[in-house]
């Protein structure tokens, strides 16, 4: 079975500091892992997305997460917060791309002026 | 990308009775669509897949009977939780992917739902 770990429920940042919410999968089988953000009110939108591609991946809003197989993470960063990252973040892994997506627990980003 | 609608956004309802929610894909057709539930502070636990035309999917441990779903067209799928009570309060959330047979198109997520069952 697949599953993740997400290793911190909340994460603070100032502005204009980097960002680094950590994912750890568990998976029997090469997996697709993604990145969503959910914002109140507002359906859950994909960041980005690895499927045994390159293992470094863009996402949106200036986002990227690298997989690492050794350490089967799948870590997602960014250079620099901006107010309007606050939000929820969820890891998630699949099997078989989009067909049946396994989520995290989610990490609440606090992002202060 | 691809929108995806639900209605009700939130609904209140007594112990014991029924509550249908729509999960509607505006503008491309949903061969499968996906309901979620979501806990505070926790993840989203997949309920049901649901195909155009066929029956839905369940999850081991979700009641078939008490979470009735009904994918009836393209664009279109319902969530009815009958009898309701207290423990099916939740954020109910659907999502939806495009008519294709490739697995890396996207699910595409809707707003979610807020049932309080009083």
């Amino acid at each position: 079975a697949q599953s993740v770990t997400q290793l911190d429920s909340h994460v603070s940042v100032s502005e204009g500091t980097p960002v680094l919410l950590r994912c750890n999968y568990s998976s029997s089988y090469s997996p697709s892992l993604f990145w969503y953000v959910q914002h109140p009110n507002k359906g859950l939108q994909l960041l980005l997305k690895y499927t045994s591609a390159a293992t470094l991946v863009k996402g949106i809003n200036g986002f990227e997460a690298e997989f690492k197989k050794s350490e089967t993470s799948f870590h997602l960063t960014k250079p620099s917060a901006h107010m309007s990252d606050a939000a929820e973040y969820f890891c998630v892994v699949s099997l078989w791309g989009f067909q049946k997506l396994v989520f995290g627990t989610g990490t609440r980003l606090l992002v202060s002026p | 990308g691809a929108v995806v609608s639900q209605h009700p956004s939130r609904v209140i309802c007594k112990s014991g009775t029924s509550v249908k929610i729509e999960c509607r894909s505006l503008d491309f057709q949903a061969t499968t669509m996906f309901w979620y539930r979501q806990f505070p502070k926790k993840s989203l636990m997949l309920m049901a897949t649901s195909n155009e035309g066929s029956k839905a999917t369940y999850e081991q441990g979700v009641e078939k009977d008490k979470f009735l779903i009904n994918h009836a067209s393209l664009t279109l799928s319902t969530l009815t939780v009958t009898s309701a009570h207290p423990e099916d309060s939740s954020f109910y959330i659907c999502s939806a992917r495009e008519k294709d047979e490739n697995i890396y198109n996207e699910q595409f997520f809707g707003p979610g739902t807020r049932l309080t069952v009083l």
